[in-house]
């Protein structure tokens, strides 16, 4: 039983296409989040969304948008493609502790190559 | 500006031995760490982690150490296996803003080879 889901696994689309990444966590987790493995191979947070707040990085162009149906859903859109934009995407979740920090869980991650 | 360094990209070790693996960190406001494994094809899983107010954690083989003056932390894996095969990441901890929400920044990872 999969603690954090994503799909698809594999995305191949073309530039200018608009594309969605699912995720959902089934930990009952209060925050979601979404990172970018580029190239390089760095984790760069994209957002950090819980039912308080969304926080957005601000490098992060808007033609990204997350959107939280519910405490357990964090999807991604991503409009008007770009070749720059072919990444790993992962979703991870984590508890806020009263006192400290629960470590996030990852999903196994979006290959999104954009052609 | 990378707050999270990890200088190695790459370590080989002798099965039986130790692996260390180094991460530095330059933010002061970092104040839990975290490491984390990454098979290929997988998201990154939790191995261990410690608070800014400890100097050490010890989870059977996996150890990390905190040196907050040298802003410095390392993971010992004793005895290193050739299933600990992997990329280690270092992550740090901090708030984000408004200080509601906390966020991982991640090093650049070090794989990890264990020789049978």
């Amino acid at each position: 039983d999969t603690a954090v889901s994503q799909t698809p696994k594999y995305l191949v689309t073309q530039m200018g296409n608009d594309k969605s990444i699912k995720c959902e966590q089934n930990l009952g987790h209060d925050t979601m989040y979404w990172y970018k493995q580029d190239s390089k191979k760095f984790l760069k947070i994209m957002f950090s969304y819980n039912n308080k707040e969304l926080i957005i990085n601000e490098t992060v162009p808007n033609r990204f948008s997350p959107k939280s149906p519910d405490k357990a859903h964090l999807n991604l859109h991503i409009n008007s493609l770009e070749l720059g934009d072919s990444a790993v995407y992962f979703c991870a979740s984590s508890q806020a502790a009263g006192n400290g920090y629960t470590e996030a869980f990852f999903g196994q991650g979006t290959r999104l190559t954009v052609v | 500006d990378q707050q999270v360094k990890q200088n190695s990209p790459s370590l080989s070790v002798q099965e039986g031995r130790i692996s260390i693996l180094n991460c530095d960190y330059t933010n002061s406001m970092f104040d839990y760490f975290l490491w984390y494994k990454k098979y290929p094809a997988e998201g990154p899983t939790f191995l261990i982690s410690i608070s800014s107010i400890k100097d050490k954690n010890e989870d059977g083989r996996f150890t990390v150490f905190l040196n907050k003056s040298a802003k410095h932390l390392s993971l010992h894996i004793v005895p290193s296996q050739p299933g600990d095969s992997a990329v280690y990441f270092c992550a740090a901890s901090d708030t984000i803003s408004s200080g509601s929400a906390r966020q991982l920044t991640f090093g650049s990872g070090t794989q990890l080879t264990v020789l049978p």
